[in-house]
């Protein structure tokens, strides 16, 4: 089967610097994605890794380690508009390219 | 559109009933997909198509539920006999010849 573990909530102060942790046992990989879901809102395209290291965009960057399956989110000075859920997908390559999603972890900022 | 349309917003439907839900994707992209989403989880695939074809629908959680996309471009998710545990958010989302997939505000289903 597929396992896409991330922690299910933090909370972090703005503008602060915060990780999001995402380890991954999939039976194929062809990339990985995080997404930004506001409460009651559409999944929002942050990031794609497919290579080993560190993909930086603007205040937003995502490292993956393959060989750990292992991913993670970097939001660096945090936003109130930031608080949101933050999901982890692999895509698992089984040739419909569907996006295997984590839980989610929910991100609150507080002043 | 600009973007990936669903219809509706919210539903709410007895159960038993059937209910039909839309997704109007975005203009030429072949890939589809229909999500489900409980809450406070994440989305659980359903259904994948590429035009008009069904290439996996692995994911529908029993006979109940039916996807169609007959001309390659809206697709509806069709729930018969409603039940309460089919109570979620559906979500679409298209995708094109870019990686990311871009997903629809979906449809928040209640079955009382």
């Amino acid at each position: 089967g597929q396992n896409i573990d991330q922690p299910t909530e933090m909370t972090a102060t703005e503008g602060a610097i915060v990780q999001i942790n995402c380890t991954y046992q999939t039976s194929g990989f062809n990339g990985l994605f995080w997404y930004q879901q506001h409460a009651g809102e559409a999944p929002t395209f942050l990031s794609y890794n497919v290579l080993d290291g560190l993909e930086e965009k603007g205040r937003f960057s995502s490292f993956l380690s393959r060989s750990k399956g292992y991913s993670y989110l970097l939001l660096k000075e945090l936003q109130m508009k930031d608080s949101a859920s933050y999901l982890c997908a692999v895509d698992t390559g089984a040739g419909s390219y569907q996006l295997t999603f984590g839980k989610g972890t929910k991100l609150s900022v507080i002043p | 559109g600009a973007g990936v349309s669903q219809s509706p917003r919210y539903k709410v439907a007895k159960r038993g009933q059937d209910v039909a839900l839309r997704c109007d994707p975005i203009s030429g992209h072949v890939s589809l997909f229909w999500y489900q989403q409980a809450l406070g989880q994440g989305p659980e695939f359903l259904t994948y198509f590429q035009n008009e074809a069904q290439l996996d629908k692995s994911g529908l959680p029993s006979d109940r539920f039916f996807a169609e996309r007959p001309e390659g471009s809206v697709s509806t998710l069709k729930i018969q006999r409603t039940q309460q545990e089919d109570s979620a958010v559906y979500l679409c989302a298209s995708r094109g010849g870019t990686t990311e997939a871009f997903f629809g505000q979906g449809t928040r289903l209640t079955v009382v």
